[in-house]
């Protein structure tokens, strides 16, 4: 089956680090993509995605690279702000209207 | 951007007692909604899935006759916890999907604390 790897935290970075969550996943065929963020008490925000191979996914200084031939998705971020700590998920869908696949989820703490 | 609104953000009910949660696609219509439920520090669990005007599919392990899911229009789906008890507290999550590819919106969880 389906199924999303994620590195465990939490993690823990001074302001203006570069942050890198792995994640790897196993599905057949080319699912789509997802990073999510989820910060204190509330639901998940869609962060990027990506719905094929090499392409990209993007949003507010955070990328991630569809890699077929390595089954990846790690996102990064060049320099952290405090405000970016919360709980990142990887997650994949293999079709519409499936259900999404998560990973764990990896706390990230942004110290000032 | 897609919103889905969930209500209530926190309940607190007492032993016994059946809550309702709510979950509105707000601009545009959900086919499928999910529910997950989320123990502090771990992932989201896939209690089950609902299409408009089905009935739910329950994950395994998932009572379905204590966990009620009607999804009776394209913009609203309830959960509704009956004869909760305390190791039914935890955060519950809703999200919706208009059918496409592009990901599913989220709720912003509803906080279930049973005394």
């Amino acid at each position: 089956g389906n199924s999303v790897t994620q590195m465990e935290g939490p993690v823990t970075l001074s302001e203006e680090a570069f942050l890198t969550i792995n994640c790897t996943y196993t599905a057949t065929g080319y699912p789509s993509l997802f990073w999510y963020v989820q910060y204190p008490g509330e639901g998940l925000q869609l962060l990027l995605k990506a719905t094929k191979a090499d392409d990209k996914g993007s949003n507010k200084g955070f990328e991630a690279t569809y890699r077929k031939e390595t089954t990846s998705f790690h996102l990064e971020k060049g320099s952290v702000q405090v405000s970016d700590s919360a709980v990142y998920f990887c997650a994949l869908l293999k079709a519409a209207g499936n259900k999404l696949t998560f990973g764990g989820g990896t706390r990230v703490l942004v110290k000032p | 951007g897609a919103v889905v609104s969930q209500h209530p953000s926190r309940v607190i009910c007492k032993s016994g007692t059946s809550v309702k949660i709510e979950c509105r696609s707000l601009d545009f219509q959900a086919t499928t909604m999910f529910w997950y439920r989320q123990f502090p520090k771990q992932s989201l669990m896939l209690m089950a899935t609902s299409n408009e005007g089905s009935k739910a599919t329950y994950e395994q392990g998932v009572e379905k006759d204590k966990f009620l899911i009607n999804h009776a229009s394209l913009t609203l789906s309830t959960l509704t916890v009956t004869s909760a008890h305390p190791e039914d507290s935890s955060f519950y999550i809703c999200s919706a999907s208009a059918g496409s590819f592009a990901g599913y919106t989220f709720g912003s969880g509803t906080r279930l604390t049973v005394v």
